[in-house]
């Protein structure tokens, strides 16, 4: 069974950085993109990124290319989210998903992970 | 950025009622994903690649559309349907749409 636990979430202050993990099993890890998608409350779905099998590519959203950074773990079966400079408007719910890029879609999703930026 | 714009925003249907949605395109895309989300749950892929049904997906559902415009149809709309439904494209870097939320009349 291909499961996705996302983790590392929590109240941040404004402008602090946070990094958040995702754990995953049930399938090759190394075999597939991997990728992130976060959720406003009450808001919609928003890509912020993906990357590669072998971490040679990395993409992100224009918008959040120079706050965010995204890696992967292949011996640890683990995908991260390093954020920086959040602000207000990073408050959501962060999810992690695997992405078949032939035709990109997000089979596997994981439960998500709140993180709210507030002091 | 390749918008996509869906519709309506709400609405909602009966027990056994025919239920459309539709997603529009800003620029033509070669193929649309669709996502089920209930509520305080994950998404979920729902059809994939236009008109696949991803596992699990009951065949009251079909999608269909190309270039700009894109849908979802249930056949007969069930109980358990009621939910935010998404689109998304990855022609470009992938974007998803703002989503309809189908309630139970």
């Amino acid at each position: 069974e291909v499961k996705l636990v996302e983790s590392g979430g929590g109240l941040v202050q404004p402008g602090r950085s946070l990094k958040l993990s995702c754990a995953a099993s049930g399938f090759s890890f190394n075999d597939y993109w991997m990728g992130w998608v976060r959720q406003a409350p009450g808001k919609g779905l928003e890509w912020i990124g993906e990357i590669n099998q072998d971490s040679s590519t990395i993409n992100y959203t224009p918008s959040l290319k120079d706050k965010f950074t995204i890696s992967r773990d292949n011996a640890q079966n683990t995908l991260y989210l390093q954020m920086s400079k959040l602000g207000s408007e990073d408050t959501a719910i962060y999810y992690c998903a695997r992405a078949l890029v032939l035709r990109y879609y997000f089979d596997y999703w994981g439960q998500g992970v709140m993180v709210t930026v507030s002091s | 950025e390749i918008v996509l714009t869906q519709s309506p925003t709400t609405m909602a249907a009966s027990p056994g009622e025919k239920v459309t949605l539709t997603c529009r395109a800003s620029s033509s895309v070669s193929y649309m994903h669709w996502y089920q989300q209930r509520s305080g749950t994950s998404p979920k892929l729902w059809i994939y690649e236009t008109s696949k049904l991803a596992s699990g997906v009951p065949n009251r559902f079909s999608g269909s559309g190309s270039g700009t415009s894109y849908s979802l149809t249930i056949n007969s709309m069930e109980t358990e349907d009621a939910a935010t439904y998404y689109c998304q494209q990855g022609s470009s870097y992938p974007t998803f749409g703002g989503g309809t939320k189908l309630e139970l009349k």
